[in-house]
């Protein structure tokens, strides 16, 4: 059982280039959410989605895209990278509802130069 | 809106106990999660409250008190692989159907010999 994959793990963008993180859950989980982890904020969510088809924007949404085209999938995008947004970007998954939280993916590293 | 705070940093012995304290103001309450997280690692789930009172999990307990916005984690016989960042995370009641949880700093715990 994978649980939440996310790919790639690390990645190296140059200033303005576009890229797109990949996560996977194959827990038939409804939301899906991505955050953003920087040294002394804690996890801040970027966007989330309750559902195939639907997406919000969480707390810090500027400059990133997302997409839910299936429900096991949920895609985080960036067209014109920033040197602000090097940081560590966790998937997550969850029911909607009940004690179970969230799963997280194992994250990815990206550094923009 | 949202506030967590928590210790940036505590250091304990390997053996003892150590309480990690969390105090929170969320809109809407709906629950109170505790993660640990490994240097490098994604969080993963320790404990759930929702209603006020002790939550027991073998070595790991967590209290409630919403009247109080107040929670802690309690880690008894601590071993050398609890060294690690714990997350305080309340969840606040669904609005737009998501599940958010708002996370903490967290907690960086460093278990000595």
């Amino acid at each position: 059982n994978a649980g939440v994959t996310q790919t790639p793990k690390f990645r190296v963008l140059k200033t303005g280039q576009s890229m797109t993180l990949l996560c996977a859950q194959d827990m038939n989980h409804e939301y899906m959410y991505w955050y953003r982890q920087d040294p002394g904020m804690g996890l801040r969510l970027i966007h989330y989605s309750v559902g195939e088809g639907t997406t919000a924007k969480g707390e810090v949404p500027d400059g990133y895209n997302v997409s839910r085209l299936k429900k096991q999938n949920f895609l985080l995008g960036l067209e014109s990278a920033a040197p602000s947004q090097t940081s560590v970007y966790f998937c997550a998954s969850s029911y909607s509802r009940g004690p179970t939280g969230y799963t997280f993916g194992s994250g990815t590293r990206l550094t923009v130069v | 809106g949202q506030n967590i705070d928590q210790p940036t940093e505590m250091t304990a012995t390997e053996g003892a106990i150590v309480q990690i304290n969390c105090t929170y103001q969320t809109s809407g309450f709906n629950g109170l999660f505790w993660y640990q997280q490994h240097a490098g690692e994604a969080p993963t789930f320790l404990s759930y409250n929702v209603l006020d009172g002790l939550e027991e999990k073998g070595r790991f307990s967590s209290f409630l008190s919403r009247s109080k916005g107040y929670s802690y984690l309690l880690l008894k016989e601590l071993q050398m692989k609890d060294s690690a960042s714990y997350l305080c995370a309340p969840r606040r009641a669904p609005q737009t159907g998501a599940n958010n949880l708002f996370f903490g700093t967290g907690t960086r715990l460093t278990v000595i010999p």
